[in-house]
């Protein structure tokens, strides 16, 4: 089945500091989600990509759709203690298919 | 608040036990789905429902799992027979339809079989 390589695993930054994370896969996906999980919680979506070469931002968080359709990005600028949480990258393959794929994760610590 | 609402967020069951969780999309969703999520994985995809129909249920397992979205009331997963393995958290999410393909949370329910 479609798999996606989510990286890194997990990130340790100071406050203040830039964060890069990003999915890729063998397969060809139509739709990247990012989101992110607090502990207990359920993930909370931030940003949706629907073309190609999209970007698209949210505040501080820029995403992009690669223009292979294999791979997204996920930065996050100027972190602050909020930001800390486990993002995950998800992916909608085949033309309507509706099941979610989700990447691994990435686990966000900030030092204050 | 409208968004998406899971009960109950805690449900412990004994092995050999019935689960039942239960799931309200948001107003105005017509599409939902069950996910698993196990410590420190992402979520698993299980079963896609639309009301009364069952869309997708490629992830489910075949045996002790069921799904249901009637035509009035929340939607039900349904697991018999509990094994230790089946403690995970269950999240239910729900779309809109029509093209749009954005998927929105519950809080989940954390399962623990004792």
């Amino acid at each position: 089945g479609q798999q996606l390589n989510q990286s890194p695993q997990s990130m340790f930054i100071q406050e203040g500091e830039d964060v890069s994370m990003n999915c890729t896969s063998s397969s060809i996906f139509n739709t990247w989600l990012w989101y992110k999980q607090d502990p207990g919680e359920g993930p909370v979506l931030l940003i949706a990509l629907y073309k190609a070469g999209e970007l698209t931002s949210n505040g501080r968080l820029t995403a992009q759709f690669g223009i292979t359709r294999k791979d997204s990005f996920l930065n996050i600028s100027a972190s602050i203690p909020s930001d800390v949480g486990i993002y995950f990258c998800a992916g909608l393959g085949a033309q309507g298919a509706q099941k979610l794929v989700f990447g691994q994760g990435t686990r966000l610590t900030i030092n204050p | 608040n409208a968004g998406v609402m899971q009960n109950p967020r805690h449900l412990v069951r004994r092995r050999g036990q019935e689960a039942r969780l239960r799931c309200s999309p948001m107003k105005g969703h017509s599409h939902v789905y069950w996910y698993r999520q196990l410590p420190e994985e992402g979520l698993k995809f299980m079963v896609y429902l639309q009301k009364e129909n069952i869309i997708d249920e490629s992830g489910m397992p075949k045996e002790r799992f069921s799904a249901e979205f009637p035509k009035e009331g929340p939607s039900i997963l349904r697991i018999q027979q509990v094994v230790r393995g089946d403690s995970a958290a269950y999240f239910c999410a729900s779309s809109p339809g029509g093209g749009l393909y954005e998927q929105y949370f519950g809080p989940g329910t954390r399962l623990t079989v004792t």
